[in-house]
């Protein structure tokens, strides 16, 4: 069983569409949580961490649910450039190093 | 921008031959990381530093080696590249909990 999974989609959603990512990750004990974009040929960039709370960045919210151990990611008003790969990151930080697991992330094409 | 330059950004090389992979970094991060990246399997560890000198396996250690003889520089190395070793190479540091890559090395084994 993978340590994180995550729909590999591709979701093609039209200009200003609202769209949904999930990951579910399977060790209770996953201290961190973020999502990184990855664009094609490129290195993942952080889009953001993910907070017990929920959080949200302009168009981007994030959601945390440790009971289910459930992440989400919702990408409101869809824009052209945020056509990309999103990763689901999980951290289990273990004697100061940190130890994360990727899903194979989630293909997003938006679309004009 | 975390400061980090990896070198080469591209090579193809020959099965058998030895390859090895720089990682530079300029902002005096302690920890260090190699990963490597391959569809259907996401981002795995290969290995990671923990200081000048102090290395340790990752998920996918078998063929590669490491050193860091400074905190800027993690080199990684592949002693008989196989055409298994085809992948891109991400280096990574730390701040806290949050991890930031290098611009990738794309390496083909033929």
């Amino acid at each position: 069983r993978k340590e994180v999974e995550q729909d590999p989609g591709p979701f093609n959603v039209p200009e200003g569409a609202t769209v949904a990512f999930n990951c579910t990750y399977s060790n209770s004990a996953s201290q961190s949580f973020f999502w990184y974009r990855q664009d094609c040929r490129k290195e993942p960039k952080l889009l953001m961490s993910v907070y017990s709370s929920g959080n949200e960045d302009g168009r981007f919210t994030a959601q945390l649910n440790r009971a289910s151990q459930y992440i989400s990611l919702l990408i409101r008003d869809s824009k052209l450039s945020d056509s990309a790969t999103y990763l689901c990151v999980v951290n289990e930080v273990q004697t100061g190093a940190n130890n994360l697991f990727f899903g194979t992330g989630t293909r997003l094409t938006v679309i004009p | 921008d975390a400061g980090i330059t990896q070198s080469p950004r591209h090579k193809v090389t020959e099965t058998g031959t030895p390859v090895t992979l720089r990682c530079h970094q300029t902002e005096n991060h302690r920890y260090m990381y190699w990963y490597r990246q391959d569809p259907g399997h996401g981002l795995r560890l290969i290995h990671y530093s923990y200081g000048v000198k102090d290395t340790d396996k990752g998920e996918v250690s078998d063929g590669y080696s490491v050193s860091r003889s400074k905190t800027e520089d993690f080199l990684l190395t592949l002693e008989s590249a196989t055409s298994s070793q085809t992948s891109v190479y991400f280096c990574a540091i730390s701040e806290g909990n949050t991890i930031y890559f290098g611009e990738g090395s794309w390496l083909t084994v033929v």
